[in-house]
């Protein structure tokens, strides 16, 4: 079965301890995105990749890091996670950004406090 | 910069209704849009993506138009049940390789 799998589905932590959040598809495909889902605020993209080692920002890329040593893999990094990190994450991939459908993870609800 | 709209923000009608889900988007550019659906407490789910070169897509009961020279899309729901009640979501994608999101319309159906 074709998916996007985000893990953990729920997160609490505290201020500044370092999290990933981890990101993997199982459809080959070479574009990976990561978004954030706040009230009031909709789904805004966090940072994406084209293809390994080839990482770009977002519209709201302040306080995390991303890598894309695998084509699978995506993972969100939260080096020094703040209570205004506190979101909905969702982990998206398509084969053709722009051009072919996009599978989106079941998120991540992480707290900060 | 593109920005999407859905209207209305909710919608609750009895079940078996027809009804429409409209989105408007401003940037003229040539990208594809999709609809999805967002169950509380899930993730997203692909409806049904329109190729800019397309006019409208069907998936069972879901229909989905595309009208370029308006800026709009709606997404139609034949014979509405009680499992429809979700958010609705459109999507259009930009140039910087980004989904821009609408917020989404808020379904309830009534059995």
């Amino acid at each position: 079965e074709a998916q996007v799998t985000q893990n953990p589905r729920y997160l609490i932590t505290v201020t500044g301890k370092k999290l990933t959040v981890t990101c993997s598809q199982n459809m080959n495909h070479e574009y990976m995105s990561w978004y954030r889902q706040d009230p009031g605020l909709g789904l805004r993209q966090i940072y994406y990749s084209m293809n390994v080692e080839v990482t770009d920002k977002g519209d709201v890329p302040e306080g995390y890091k991303v890598s894309r040593k695998e084509k699978r893999n995506f993972p969100l990094i939260l080096e020094s996670p703040s209570p205004n990190q506190t979101s909905l994450y969702f982990c998206a991939s398509s084969s053709s950004p722009g051009g072919t459908e996009a599978f989106f993870g079941q998120g991540t609800r992480l707290t900060v406090v | 910069k593109q920005e999407v709209t859905q209207i209305p923000a909710a919608l609750s009608v009895p079940e078996g209704e027809n009804l429409v889900l409209n989105c408007s988007f401003t940037d003229s550019a040539i990208y594809n849009l999709q609809w999805f659906r967002q169950d509380p407490g899930k993730g997203l789910t692909s409806l049904l993506l329109i190729q800019s070169s397309q006019r409208e897509q069907t998936s069972g009961r879901l229909n989905a138009s595309l009208d370029k020279s308006s800026g709009r899309s709606t997404l139609y729901i034949a014979a509405s049940q009680p499992g429809d009640s979700a958010t609705y979501l459109c999507a259009r994608w930009t140039g910087r390789r980004a989904l821009t999101f609408g917020s989404g319309t808020r379904l309830q159906v009534q059995p």
